[in-house]
């Protein structure tokens, strides 16, 4: 099982330009999530899909849009890039099968700078 | 979910039992202790969690106070490749609701 991926693992964007990162898990997990990490800070949540169909959002959601396209994938878009959003994109995803129970497993996450 | 508190940094000999503190003075009841570490820039990986009784597995053992207040991870016999930071979190059991909140960590360095 190769577990989380993500792609790309590196992308370089202008101001104002568009992309979408794309985040796919095997392990057939309910629940997906995107985090960022900026140098030096914890991770911070951006959206999560408490299960397929449904999306929320976290701490930081301005500037970013989520589809959770089926059970596996969860995609990340940025409409309008900014410099502000230079950053280390994690996603994750976890089964709540046992809500006392969180292992979140993380992807090797997208390293995405804005100029 | 309640806060944490970490220390910023802490070095431990290699081969020696690496003890790093958590504090959670305001945790609830319903609240989980986790504990996760990201080595390098790759991502979280974890390591253990507990609610009141102490546990332990192949990777750590999680000690909780008997208030709550406070929980110590400990990595019996560290490595180089346990330097790392790692991450106190506490969490609530609303079901399919699971956000973790990453604070800052503690960076700890295994000293050869």
């Amino acid at each position: 099982n190769a577990g989380v991926t993500q792609t790309p693992k590196f992308q370089v964007l202008k101001t104002g330009q568009s992309m979408t990162l794309q985040c796919a898990q095997d392990m057939n997990h309910n629940s997906m999530y995107w985090y960022r990490q900026d140098p030096g800070m914890g991770l911070r949540l951006i959206y999560y899909s408490a299960s397929e169909g449904t999306t929320d959002k976290g701490e930081v959601p301005n500037g970013y849009n989520v589809s959770r396209l089926n059970k596996r994938e969860f995609s990340l878009r940025l409409e309008s890039a900014a410099p502000s959003q230079t950053s280390v994109y994690f996603c994750a995803s976890s089964d709540w099968a046992d809500s006392s129970y969180n292992e979140q497993f993380f992807g090797p996450g997208t390293r995405l700078t804005v100029l | 979910d309640a806060k944490t508190t970490q220390p910023t940094s802490m070095d431990c000999a290699e081969g020696r039992a690496a003890n790093l503190p958590c504090n959670h003075s305001t945790i609830s009841g319903n609240e989980y202790v986790y504990w996760y570490r990201q080595i390098h820039s790759q991502g979280p990986q974890y390591i253990i969690h507990g609610l009141k009784n102490n546990e332990t597995n192949e990777m750590a053992s999680l000690i909780i106070t008997e208030d709550r207040k406070s929980s110590t991870l400990i990595l019996p016999h560290a490595t180089l490749r346990d330097t790392a930071v790692y991450y106190c979190i506490v969490r609530g059991t609303n079901f399919g609701n699971e956000k973790l909140t990453f604070g800052t960590g503690t960076r700890l360095t295994i000293i050869p």
